[in-house]
Parts: structure tokens; sequence; C-alpha cells
């Protein structure tokens, strides 16, 4: 079984330029979520996706993110533009069912480490 | 507001020593506390704990959760270089499936 998948591992983009990043869940997952953790910080949670719908986006920092997920698989994840406070690696995580009702754990990807210059 | 902290913040010791690492919390709801290693990329999954004083065993490590006192540790015995990696705890809190973290826990095993 393939595991969650990101694109790309690493991003290097000017201040102002505009960067989409791209998650794989494992095939069959509804549930996916986007974690970040920026330099020195703790890693804080984004958002979460059942399917297409957005379950739960209360960690989304400021417009400038945007996050799709259209036919309810792989999701991705806009910055634009970009600011240096963006900088950081990008986890996406999935699980089948909601993870925590079946007491199974998330699967994360290797991330997407961002550099805004 | 909800808070995780981890201590220390890094650890160097040599192989076969033990460790233990420390995560306190402070969050509304509390429902679980997790426990993941991260070497160079993905975080990969080692406990999950929801009771008080049953301890969760792998292996070489160990993991107990307190919730009275609103604290786990992480035990690792006869350590490897392998065991090199940044250890993270997080908690969930009911009603929400996003996980609330901790800076984590550098661990450096020298041979």
């Amino acid at each position: 079984e393939a595991g969650v998948t990101q694109f790309p591992s690493h991003s290097v983009i000017e201040k102002g330029q505009t960067v989409t990043l791209r998650c794989d869940p494992i095939s069959g997952h509804d549930n996916l979520y986007w974690y970040r953790r920026v330099m020195g910080k703790e890693i804080k949670f984004l958002l979460h996706f059942v399917k297409e719908s957005k379950q739960d986006e209360s960690g989304m920092p400021n417009n400038r993110f945007l996050a799709e997920r259209t036919g309810g698989t792989y999701s991705t994840l806009k910055v634009q533009p970009a600011e240096l406070e963006d900088s950081g690696v990008y986890f996406c995580a999935s699980s089948l069912g909601l993870w925590s009702s079946y007491n199974s754990p998330l699967h994360f990807g290797n991330g997407t480490r961002l550099t805004v210059t | 507001e909800d808070k995780v902290v981890q201590s220390p913040l890094s650890l160097v010791v040599h192989e076969g020593d033990t460790v233990t690492l420390n995560c306190s919390y402070e969050v509304t709801n509390f429902r679980s506390l997790l426990w993941y290693k991260q070497e160079k990329k993905a975080p990969t999954f080692l406990f999950m704990l929801t009771s008080s004083g049953i301890e969760k065993k792998s292996g070489r490590l160990s993991s107990i959760l307190d919730k009275k006192e609103l604290f786990s540790i992480l035990n690792i015995t006869a350590t490897q270089t392998g065991d090199s990696a940044i250890y993270l705890c997080a908690v969930t809190q009911g009603g929400s499936e996003k996980l609330v973290f901790g800076k984590g826990t550098k661990l450096t095993v020298n041979p």
C-alpha cells in the first residue's frame, strides 16, 4: 500500500509568488489533514477534509491560503502571495475514517519544505 | 490557550543509556495523547494513550499517561544510534480530529 505522498518535496520561491503544494492520500482514505511546522515552533493543524468537504479549517492562518480537494481524492494547498513567514514544512496526513474514533493513528506524508526568500 | 510542553528540547546520550522524555499538557476536554517519532521526514506513530496508569510497551520503548497530573513520559531503554530522532508528543480533544503538538525532543544517540 502506497503511503501519503506529497509534491514537491522542496520548493524555494520569492516573496509575492504563488506556490501550490499537493498531497495524495492513501487510496480510499476519506479524511485528509494539512499541518505546518514553522521553524522553531510546533507542528500546527491547518485544516481537515472529509472527502471534498472542509470539516474544520480553523487553523488556516489567513486568506492567502487556499486548500481544495476536488473529487475527494488528492488535495492542493495554494499560498498566494507567499510571505517570508510562510516558510516551513507542510505535512499532509490521511485516515480511512475519523481516526480518533477508530483509535488508529494518522498516516503522515514526508512533507513539503517551503522556503520563501 | 491549549498547549503541550515537551522536555528536554534536546538530549545527547551514549548507546546503551536509558532516556526519559517528558510531555505535559494543558488542554480543554482532553481525549488522548500520542507519541510520534520523526527521523528525516514523516512522523511515524509510536503510542496512543487514553487511560491513566496503563503502560504501553513496544520493544525497548514504553510510555505511560498520568491524567491527574497531566503528563506523559516516553522511556527508551538500551538506546541505539537508530533511536536518534525528534520525538513528538501530541494531544487530542473531544469533538475534534486535530492534533495539538509539542515542539518535540531531539534525541541524539552517539556510538
